[in-house]
């Protein structure tokens, strides 16, 4: 059980298009989400946190406007990423949370490799 | 959240256990300790946690300390496909946000 689906697993484009990415909790409800970005060798950076039905809490220095995040059901979140630039090449990964924090471990998508030409 | 501090890297060789340490002199009451691993080019993976008692599932047994300030995860039985690095995060916000440190490079030998 608790099944995190992440796609596409690898996309590239080009410098300027917007690319959408969709995380899904396959056999749970999560009602929070979390996206996380992770460039080479270092570790994973938590980018936001999507409660369904709401608005995203951004961490400090994520730009909100170039990172779309949308929870519409409990199974979906997507994160876009707008006017796409190089220096967004990374891997995106998101995460799912089925209730409350206490006790209740996140469950992770194999990741989006992204790079942006 | 209360930090951790785990060793950079650990050998083991196939077959035998594998005892990674994680430090979190820091730990509240309320939080817990997880662990999850990251397999080169992939999204972490969940592997145990525990709040106050040793845990164990088919994966890993994790051993707290009475005083919960430090753990151990350990896998009984390390074979190649274990090789990865090896993150102990503490938390206990109802926020539900995990920071994760640079963890440990585990490398099973055959």
């Amino acid at each position: 059980g608790a099944v995190v689906s992440q796609h596409p697993s690898w996309v590239i484009c080009k410098s300027g298009t917007s690319v959408k990415i969709e995380c899904r909790s396959l056999d749970f409800q999560a009602t929070t989400m979390f996206w996380y970005r992770q460039f080479p060798k270092q570790s994973l950076m938590l980018m936001a946190t999507s409660n369904e039905g709401s608005k995203a809490t951004y961490e400090q220095g994520v730009e909100k406007d170039k990172f779309l995040i949308n929870h519409a059901s409990l199974t979906l979140s997507t994160l876009t990423v707008t006017s796409a630039h190089p220096e967004d090449s990374s891997f995106y990964i998101c995460s799912a949370r089925s209730g409350p924090a206490e006790g209740q471990p996140q469950h992770f998508g194999d990741g989006t490799r992204l790079s942006i030409l | 959240d209360a930090k951790t501090t785990q060793p950079p890297s650990m050998d083991c060789a196939e077959g035998r256990a594998a005892n990674l340490p994680c430090n979190h002199s820091t730990i509240s009451g309320n939080e817990y300790v997880y662990w999850y691993r990251q397999i080169h080019s992939q999204g972490p993976q969940y592997i145990i946690h525990g709040l106050k008692n040793n845990e164990t599932n088919e994966m890993a047994s994790l051993i707290i300390t009475e005083d919960r300030k430090s753990s151990t995860l350990i896998l009984p039985h390390a074979t190649l496909r274990d090789t990865a690095v090896y993150y102990c995060i503490v938390n206990g916000t109802s926020y539900g946000k995990l920071t994760f440190g640079q963890g440990t490079i585990l490398t099973v030998h055959p």
